[in-house]
């Protein structure tokens, strides 16, 4: 693909239900983040892969959030029980040389 | 640990004036330091990074290691600067970028 693409573009749920984000990265680029965007917040760290390496989880808010990464390409971010907080733009990038190319994120509602 | 502070949450000028957009940072080594913007329904895109050391669409940003700053500036702001700018930082041996909180800059007719 031409990008980065992240899917779906927007996510409406329920307090409680358990969602998933997924990214697919540009192929060829070892390096895959998630961050948060929330109004006044910026962007939120929230977890780091790189190649076969032990991703940096340091950034997940709660035990609610997990993500991982299959084959080293696609990835997913789960939240588990969604609370109204939860509620941001889920931006996904990947990146080479480091240089970062991010997708067009997800904007989650929860209601 | 790393942190990145962008004092201004907002920041308007005039078009013709000039512009900076301040970014401090904390950390003990020696960083790498990004500024990324995110025009109008447009995705978040790398504009300048401190080792290149080059000019992108008018903007320049020097790294300060005394004052910990890599403010962005741009000596005669156009409309179409508009936008929401972050700074980033990337400590030694790193991955992680870490972002600022962002300022809104609006360029006024």
């Amino acid at each position: 693909g031409a990008g980065v693409s992240q899917s779906p573009s927007n996510k409406v749920t329920e307090k409680g239900k358990d969602v998933e984000l997924r990214c697919d990265p540009i192929s060829g680029h070892t390096a895959l983040y998630w961050y948060r965007q929330s109004l006044g917040q910026g962007l939120e760290f929230l977890i780091y892969f790189q190649g076969n390496s032990a991703p940096d989880k340091s950034g997940l808010p709660s035990d609610r959030f997990s993500a991982e990464r299959t084959g080293g390409s696609v990835s997913t971010l789960t939240i588990q029980r969604t609370q109204q907080e939860d509620s941001a733009v889920y931006l996904c990038a990947s990146s080479l040389a480091g240089k970062l190319f991010f997708g067009s994120g997800t904007q989650l509602s929860v209601l | 640990a790393q942190r990145v502070t962008q004092p201004e949450k907002l920041l308007s000028v005039f078009k013709g004036a000039p512009v900076e957009l301040k970014c401090n940072y904390s950390y003990s080594g020696s960083p790498e330091l990004f500024w990324y913007v995110q025009y109008s329904r447009q995705r978040l895109q790398l504009l300048l990074r401190h080792i290149s050391r080059e000019s992108i669409k008018g903007f320049t940003a020097d790294l300060n290691k005394g004052e910990t700053s890599f403010h962005l500036k741009k000596p005669f702001a156009q409309e179409e600067d508009s936008a929401m700018y972050y700074c980033a930082l990337k400590g030694q041996g790193a991955q992680k970028l870490v972002f600022g909180q962002g300022t809104r800059l609006t360029i006024n007719p």
